[in-house]
């Protein structure tokens, strides 16, 4: 069964840094692109962050531009998000999601940005 | 980057037919994925490409293009696909992801 697990989620304060992880398996993990799409308390979807199997490509919503940092370990079947410089309005559910269009997504993890 | 326009809310009957649509520019280049999304759970991929359902998506979900505009119609409508309903596609420069607002579709 293809599974995406994230964590690492939690509370920080405004201008703090975070780690989130996504667990995969199922699948052969380096053989996929992987993306970050986030979802703020009640609202829509927005992609946040995209990497290719090799790490070759990346890119990144102009929102999250030069604070968040996506990376993988193919070794370890996993996907990262390293967040920095954290604002309120980072403040939602991250979800990894495999490949383009997006499937499957994992169970989500809350980032709440708050003092 | 380009938007994606959804109608914010769409109402259906039980067991009719119902269009939700996706409107923007990167739609002349790209093909809309859409995601079904019930509360508290994360989004599921419906359609995808020209007209693509994932195995263990019921073929009442269906999908079109014309022009700027995507579409997801549900034929026959069951009280489980209520849900809100998001899609997606490329931006205009290809290499990032665009999503449109959401529409929360209720079955009456």
């Amino acid at each position: 069964e293809v599974q995406l697990v994230e964590s690492g989620g939690g509370l920080v304060k405004p201008g703090g840094s975070l780690r989130l992880s996504c667990a995969a398996s199922g699948f052969t993990f380096s053989s996929y692109s992987m993306n970050w799409v986030r979802q703020a308390p009640g609202k829509g979807l927005e992609w946040v962050s995209s990497i290719s199997s090799s790490s070759s490509y990346i890119y990144y919503a102009d929102s999250v531009k030069g604070r968040f940092t996506i990376s993988r370990d193919n070794a370890k079947n996993s996907l990262y998000l390293q967040m920095n410089s954290l604002r309120a309005e980072d403040t939602a559910v991250y979800y990894c999601a495999r490949d383009y269009p997006f499937d499957p997504w994992g169970q989500g993890t809350l980032v709440t940005v708050s003092s | 980057s380009s938007e994606l326009t959804q109608d914010p809310a769409v109402s259906v009957a039980l067991g009719q037919t119902v269009r939700i649509t996706c409107q923007g520019d990167s739609l002349r280049s790209y093909y809309a994925s859409w995601y079904q999304q019930k509360p508290g759970q994360a989004p599921v991929l419906v359609i995808y490409g020209k007209n693509n359902r994932p195995s263990g998506i019921p073929d009442r979900f269906s999908g079109s293009s014309s022009g700027n505009t995507a579409s997801l119609t549900i034929t026959g409508a069951q009280a489980e696909d209520e849900a809100d309903y998001y899609c997606n596609s490329r931006d205009s420069s290809g290499n990032r992801v665009v999503f449109g607002g959401g529409t929360k579709l209720t079955v009456l």
